[in-house]
Formats: structure tokens, sequence, C-alpha cells
């Protein structure tokens, strides 16, 4: 089965600082992978997706991620962290096994921006 | 753009009392998807529709029930509440030939007494 892993639980930083959010994956084929953000009481909100191409891919508010197939890695990262990036954000991947593509969420990580 | 609508936001029951949670996708979106997200938890996904019938189905329980109507509107059924159903429901939708993302509505906060 397709799955993602978010080693951390919550990832501090300091505004200005450059941030980095890890995901791991484990899938059988090509991987479909997301990055979402949830704010308090909030829906999901898509941030960026790999499907294929460039390894580098650019999304919403700044951030990006680098798919990195030797290591099975698709981190989220942003150059300048500011305080209202703080929020709860989830890898995913699109399980295509069954032929109905459901997301397969990661276990979240807590992103804190300090002034 | 419009976007996935969920109703209602805000849903107090009490135990063993039934609910119902309503979805409205994108316009021409086929598939929709329900997640139910516990307090600190993960989305989980529990059920998928498409073209109004049920495309997969996920950690649902027996006493949940859901459907696409012709509108292509979802309802959610939720009978004999327990106190673990307190959760926020996510409805998302899609193009199913699309392999990009899912569109998530805004959720709707069940919380059982």
């Amino acid at each position: 089965a397709q799955s993602v892993a978010q080693p951390e639980d919550q990832v501090n930083v300091a505004e200005g600082n450059p941030l980095t959010v890890k995901c791991t994956y484990s899938v059988s084929g090509n991987p479909y992978l997301f990055w979402y953000v949830q704010y308090p009481n909030r829906g999901l909100q898509f941030l960026l997706k790999y499907i294929t191409g460039d390894n580098l891919v650019k999304g919403s508010y700044g951030f990006e991620a680098e798919f990195n197939k030797s290591q099975t890695s698709f981190h989220l990262k942003k150059p300048s962290a500011l305080v209202s990036d703080s929020a709860l954000y989830f890898c995913a991947v699109r399980d295509v096994n069954t032929g109905f593509q459901k997301l397969v969420f990661g276990t979240g990580t807590r992103l804190l921006v300090s002034p | 753009a419009a976007g996935v609508i969920q109703s209602p936001r805000h849903l107090i029951k009490e135990k063993r009392e039934t609910a119902t949670l309503k979805c409205y996708p994108i316009p021409r979106h086929d598939t929709v998807y329900w997640y139910q997200q516990g307090p600190g938890q993960d989305p989980q996904f529990l059920i998928s529709f498409y073209e109004k019938m049920q495309s997969d189905k996920g950690s649902i329980p027996d006493r949940f029930s859901a459907q696409q109507f012709s509108d292509y509107h979802s309802e959610l059924n939720m009978s004999s509440l327990e106190l673990g159903d307190s959760a926020l429901y996510f409805c998302a939708s899609s193009l199913r030939e699309n392999t990009g993302e899912l569109f998530f509505g805004e959720g709707s906060r069940l919380t059982v007494l």
C-alpha cells in the first residue's frame, strides 16, 4: 500500500530562517505526492504536488519541495519563514493502485515560527 | 472560483442520535471523497463516490452510510452516534482522470455529547 511518513511531530524555526518539513514515501510505481496545510479549525489547503518532471516543485506562498527518488523523500522547504506560516502540514500520496485515487496522509507536522 | 461546500459547519448531537452531513463538490468534478479527522489526528479516508457509485471504501463504520445524488452532491449519514465520532469531517472532490490534487471543503465539526 502507498504510504508517507512524517518523522517530526513539530518543527520550530525563527522568522526569516529557512524551514524544512520532512516527508518520506513508500509507493509501488510512480509516486504522486502532495503537500497540504491546515490552519486551526480550517480545511486542508493544497500547497504543491509532484507528478512528474522537475524534482524541484514550486507551490503556493513561497513553498517548494524537492523530490528525491534515491532517498524516497519529498521534503517541504521555504527559504524564509513567516510567523503566518505556523500551521499543521500534511504530506500525502495519491493511492492509484485501486484506480480510485484517494489521498493517503502522513501524521502531520506542526510548524511553529517564532517572531 | 467555486469551492467545495460543506454543511453544516458545526453540529452538536447526543449519543445514539443521528446526523447527516452534506457536501457540494466543485462543478464538473465527478468524484467525491469523505475523510474523518479526529482531534490531533491525520485525516482518515472513509469512502468515495465516482459518478454516483461507491468507488472505494476505507475505515467507515457500519453505522455510517453515504451516497452521491444525481446533482453530484453527497451526504454522509451517521447513526447511533458515539462519543468517539466527534471529529472534523471533510469532503473533497476531484476529476477522476486527473492525477492532481483533491480539493477540500472547510469541514463539518461534529461534537457528540
